[in-house]
């Protein structure tokens, strides 16, 4: 089955500076990935996702980039500000009956 | 529009103890899961429902019971609920199981086995 491994577990950057989180995943057949936010209390949010016909997408100062060969794809966060402060997750599937596998997430600290 | 709605949003259990995470979604999906959250662990699949009147284990079903009692509703049950139950349940939806439609999430019902 799906394993989706992430890294780094933890991530602190100054505000304005940039962050990248990446993800792989083991199968190939794999098609669809978004990505997640979870602010303190609350249940994970879509905040971009990406399909495997595109290389990369990009939503203001939010984009994630695939690579399907190397079966990875990273989140990238321009200009931090505090409250991109939260925990992210990744996830993966595929159209042959499986369900989201989610990578084990990063927690993202902006310091002012 | 409320999205994913889960009840209770937290609960304190003794063990042996049963009890039923509700969930309730206003936005037509025809898919339902309910998931765990450990510290470390990310999420991982309990029970999934990919239309009214079926239901599927996921990765960690055991200890766990679901139904699906119409579109909009789909309840966890802990029938004799142990230390290792611990955790943040989650309830999420979409249109449907197949193919790349994103999961929608409740806020999480925070449950802990004495």
């Amino acid at each position: 089955g799906e394993n989706v491994e992430q890294h780094p577990s933890t991530l602190s950057v100054q505000e304005g500076d940039s962050a990248v989180i990446k993800c792989t995943y083991s199968d190939s057949a794999s098609n669809y990935f978004p990505w997640y936010k979870q602010e303190l209390g609350k249940g994970p949010q879509l905040i971009i996702d990406i399909r495997s016909n595109v290389g990369e997408k990009k939503d203001q100062r939010i984009a994630v980039t695939l690579n399907k060969t190397a079966k990875h794809f990273s989140l990238h966060i321009t200009e931090t500000q505090p409250e991109d402060s939260a925990v992210y997750f990744c996830a993966a599937r595929n159209n042959y009956g499986q369900n989201f596998v989610f990578g084990p997430g990063t927690r993202l600290s902006v310091l002012p | 529009n409320a999205g994913v709605t889960q009840t209770p949003k937290f609960q304190v259990l003794k063990t042996g103890q049963s009890m039923t995470l509700q969930c309730a979604q206003d936005m037509n999906h025809n898919s339902m899961y309910w998931y765990r959250q450990d510290p470390g662990m990310g999420l991982r699949l309990i029970y999934y429902s990919a239309s009214e009147g079926t239901t599927d284990k996921g990765e960690v079903p055991n200890g766990y019971n679901v139904s699906r009692l119409n579109k909009r509703e789909f309840s966890l049950r802990l029938e004799s609920a142990a230390p290792s139950q611990t955790s943040v349940y989650f309830c999420a939806s979409n249109w449907d199981r197949g193919g790349g439609q994103p999961q929608h999430f409740g806020d999480g019902t925070r449950l802990s086995i004495l």
